[in-house]
């Protein structure tokens, strides 16, 4: 069964500091990956896309199929990232995702 | 157009009681799906319907059932509340699986 781990729960960087959040996978097949966001008081919503290999609101997030991690990265942290982070997974065929445990992010002045 | 909507926002039940929490989406979207979320757990599948007709279970979904009434709406009910029930409810939809558009949650709490 597909597996995805957080390793940490809570993440604190000062505001222009680099942040990855880590987010690791275990699937037999080839994965879609995604990442999450759910601001305080809003909804979650996605982020970004493996396959889209874009970068939203400075993130970026590179699939590596050899260490099987879809780890998140923004070079300068801002205070309006802080947020509960979550990476997902959705299996070749289907619509389900499997979550991770999410990642608090605080990003302090 | 409202998205997903989920009602109701708030409620406290007690152990034994029953209710039914109702998502609505006028998104046209195909898929639905029921999460809860709990605190070091993440979001956690309990039900979801592939498209109108179909219900499956996800990874948690003993103490619930679930409804899709048509196209448009998906409900979850508990029929007989316990205290590991309390959590934040979601329900999310989606076209064709490729990105889940959440509702704003229920927020549960079973004495």
């Amino acid at each position: 069964a597909q597996r995805v781990t957080q390793p940490e729960k809570l993440l604190s960087v000062f505001k222009g500091a680099p942040v990855e959040l880590k987010c690791n996978y275990s699937y037999s097949g080839s994965p879609e990956l995604f990442w999450y966001v759910q601001y305080s008081r809003q909804r979650l919503q996605l982020l970004l896309r493996h396959i889209s290999r874009e970068s939203i609101k400075g993130f970026t997030a590179d699939l590596n199929k050899g260490e099987t991690s879809f780890h998140l990265k923004k070079p300068f942290a801002q205070e309006e990232d802080s947020a509960m982070y979550y990476c997902a997974l959705k299996e070749t065929s289907g619509s389900r995702l499997t979550f991770g445990e999410g990642t608090q992010l605080t990003v302090n002045p | 157009n409202a998205g997903v909507t989920q009602t109701p926002k708030f409620q406290v039940l007690k152990t034994g009681q029953s209710m039914t929490l109702q998502c609505a989406q006028d998104m046209n979207h195909n898929s639905m799906y029921w999460y809860r979320q709990d605190p070091g757990m993440g979001l956690r599948l309990i039900y979801y319907s592939a498209s109108e007709g179909t219900t499956d279970k996800g990874e948690v979904p003993n103490g619930y059932n679930v409804s899709r009434l048509n196209k448009r709406e998906f409900s979850l009910r508990l029929e007989s509340a316990a205290p590991s029930q309390t959590s934040v409810y979601f329900c999310a939809t989606s076209l064709a699986g490729v990105q889940q558009y959440f509702g704003p949650g229920t927020r549960l709490t079973v004495t």
